[in-house]
């Protein structure tokens, strides 16, 4: 398996300041096609979790574009532009390239 | 617009099977997907249990492939898993998934999650 490791597993952030949440694998998730097969999912309290970023860097339709991915091969990260309230929750990388595999989890918190 | 929802019992018996069921609702139940489970325990993340394609290919969990089945049922437009043997390791909330591969590989719906608790 893959293994996804994410940092930091806390994020407290003031509402307007960016936030950065970082995603490792234990493999390169670079397939042949030159795509990277990592995406992003937020899980709000008391939801399901919804898909955020595809393939490394495609916002999902509807995602405001104060999200953005990037990286390649092992090292990803996402980005929050400005934190909004609406943004809180736990945000979870997956790798997609094999069977899937989630990292721990960042809490993102409102300071 | 796609639709996924559970069911099934929410109390299992220790050693017992835990059997839940998804329904697919809308045009997604097609080629493209591969169709998922995901449960989350208590406190805790993400683990992705297995899949079944509309062609009937399965794949698991290496952790649990020798106590999984999840199976298709295309009339019906349902997917479904039994999970035998059930401890209370296995309590969770258990989320059905469509795995899209036509663009990437991602989760592009969820069910609402169904809780099951393994106690006696």
């Amino acid at each position: 398996d893959i293994v996804m490791t994410q940092s930091p597993l806390s994020l407290p952030v003031i509402p307007g300041e960016p936030a950065s949440i970082s995603c490792r694998s234990s493999q390169s998730l670079l397939h042949t096609n030159g795509y990277n097969y990592l995406d992003w999912y937020l899980q709000k309290p008391g939801q399901s979790p919804q898909l955020l970023i595809y393939l490394g860097s495609n916002r999902a339709p509807g995602v405001p574009n104060k999200f953005s991915g990037s990286g390649s091969g092992t090292d990803f990260t996402l980005k929050i532009s400005r934190v909004e309230t609406e943004d809180v929750g736990i945000y979870y990388c997956m790798q997609a390239l094999q069977t899937p595999t989630f990292g721990q989890g960042t809490k993102l918190e409102i300071k | 617009q796609e639709h996924l929802q559970e069911s099934g019992p929410g109390l299992v018996k220790p050693s017992g099977t835990l059997s839940l069921t998804c329904a697919v609702y809308g045009d997604s139940f097609n080629y493209n997907h591969w169709w998922s489970w995901v449960r989350q325990s208590p406190g805790k993340g993400l683990e992705w249990l297995g899949e079944v394609h509309h062609d009937g290919n399965t794949n698991y969990s290496p952790s649990l492939k020798t106590r999984l089945t999840i199976s298709i049922d295309k009339s019906k437009r349902e997917f479904s898993l039994n999970l035998i043997s059930a401890t209370a390791a296995d309590t969770a909330i258990y989320y059905c998934a469509s795995l899209q591969t036509r663009s990437g590989n991602f989760f592009d719906y969820w069910g609402q999650g169904a809780l099951v608790t393994v106690s006696s």
